[in-house]
């Protein structure tokens, strides 16, 4: 049973619009959420990432927001560039039960259009 | 140059011979995860360290070995490899730090089991 859902497998927008990716879990002991960006023949890199105890956290273009009642956070990119182009996947882990095992989505490519 | 290396990038072997795949962090970093990514499953925990000589299953650990011995090396075995193992494999790191966990990544390992 996949603990980490991101439901769209891709998505595509021009550039200069907001990018938003979706990502739903099920797992209540979650506590700590993560986005990776990853380009073609390379590992994922870290992005951004937030506490269950906030609901949003920005770090330049990029803004995660957290919905616990819902279950469900979104990572938005605004302005979107071109170089945004890259699978992104959503990460959750459950540090407060003492894990630090990340439990991944599927991943959305995003492709940004110039 | 902070970074997770991974040797070999690139292997095809046949069924039942025995492999390796070395990892290495530069980073004196605590924890270190392999994961396996396929088509539309995205990343899948194989195994992880909390520290030397400390390792647990992650989700799907069937068909591997890793080891411990020092700090920087998390090797990744496979005794007897199968087709269903043929994957991109990625070796991760990261510090322990309370309610923080953002991993780096290696470059992956592309393996095709014949």
């Amino acid at each position: 049973d996949q603990q980490v859902k991101q439901n769209s497998p891709s998505l595509s927008v021009q550039e200069g619009r907001i990018s938003i990716l979706n990502c739903d879990y099920t797992n209540s002991m979650f506590d700590y959420f993560l986005w990776y960006k990853k380009y073609p023949a390379e590992g994922p890199t870290f992005l951004i990432s937030i506490s269950s105890i906030k609901d949003k956290n920005e770090d330049g273009r990029f803004t995660v927001f957290l919905n616990k009642s819902a279950k469900h956070l979104s990572l938005h990119i605004v302005p979107s560039q071109p170089g945004d182009s890259a699978v992104y996947f959503c990460a959750a882990s459950a540090h407060g039960a003492g894990s630090y095992q990340l439990t991944f989505g599927k991943g959305t490519k995003l492709s940004v259009i110039p | 140059e902070a970074q997770v290396t991974q040797n070999p990038r690139y292997l095809i072997t046949v069924t039942g011979k025995k492999l390796t795949v070395t990892c290495s962090q530069n980073m004196n970093h605590e924890y270190m995860s392999w994961y396996r990514q396929d088509p539309g499953l995205g990343l899948r925990q194989i195994y992880y360290s909390m520290n030397v000589e400390v390792t647990d299953k992650g989700d799907v650990p069937e068909g591997y070995k890793v080891s411990r011995k020092e700090k920087r090396n998390f090797p990744l075995i496979l005794e007897s490899p199968s087709p269903n193992q043929t994957s991109l494999y990625f070796c991760a790191s990261s510090l322990i730090r309370e309610g923080r966990n953002e991993q780096f990544f290696g470059p992956g390992t592309r393996l095709t089991v014949l």
